[in-house]
């Protein structure tokens, strides 16, 4: 099943304690992104890759950092979590990064720092 | 980006058709309109696109005005499992891909049994 698949699904921890988001899709897809849901903010988008090894900013991207080694995984690394990255955060792919493209979302991350 | 308006919530029957409006009066001629939803405590989900023409899938139908400064999401038979927030976004063809889907409030649809 086409699918992509996000690990913790919930995590609760604490400030400074570093953390990794494990994304992976299994659709061959180059371009992966993740975003923040927060009430009444939406979602907004935190780092993109194009491509394996291109990585680049979104529109929130403080105190996060990504890497795209392979094609299919794509992890959300916070290196000294605190409290106002409390979110929801998903991953989404897509095959390529033209507008056309529909993007498929992970079943979500919920964080919780305290 | 151009920017649209939904109703913050509508109300349905199951088993009835649905008609979801957007309007994006300051749509460009390179805006793609998508359609996502999101169902409670999952990751959104892609519905639908289109350019100028009406498109089918096998979830729904998108009607785009002529002047394409509306459209219309329509689900033909609603069912329980349709009861989400959906979004209508804009997305430049021209700028290129990287930009993230800019989610708006959406409209949150309620299906009555």
């Amino acid at each position: 099943e086409a699918q992509v698949t996000q690990n913790p699904r919930y995590l609760i921890t604490v400030t400074g304690k570093k953390l990794t988001v494990t994304c992976s899709q299994n659709m061959n897809h180059e371009y992966m992104s993740w975003y923040r849901q927060d009430p009444g903010l939406g979602l907004r988008q935190i780092y993109y890759s194009m491509n394996v090894e291109v990585t680049d900013k979104g529109d929130v991207p403080e105190g996060y950092k990504v890497s795209r080694k392979e094609k299919r995984n794509f992890p959300l690394i916070l290196e000294s979590p605190s409290p106002n990255q409390t979110s929801l955060y998903f991953c989404a792919s897509s095959l390529s990064s033209t507008q056309g493209e529909p993007q498929h979302f992970g079943d979500g991350t919920r964080l919780s720092i305290l | 980006d151009a920017k649209t308006t939904q109703p913050n919530s509508m109300e349905s029957n199951e088993e009835e058709p649905v008609h979801l409006p957007c309007n994006h009066s300051t749509i460009s001629g390179t805006d793609y309109i998508h359609w996502y939803r999101q169902l409670p405590s999952q990751g959104p989900e892609y519905v639908i696109h289109g350019l100028t023409s009406n498109v089918n899938n096998r979830m729904a139908s998108l009607a785009i005005a002529e002047d394409r400064k509306s459209s219309t999401l329509i689900l033909h038979r609603a069912t329980l499992r349709d009861a989400a927030v959906y979004y209508c976004i804009l997305r430049d063809v021209i700028r290129g891909g990287a930009d993230g889907l800019t989610f708006g409030k959406g409209t949150h649809l309620i299906i009555q049994p």
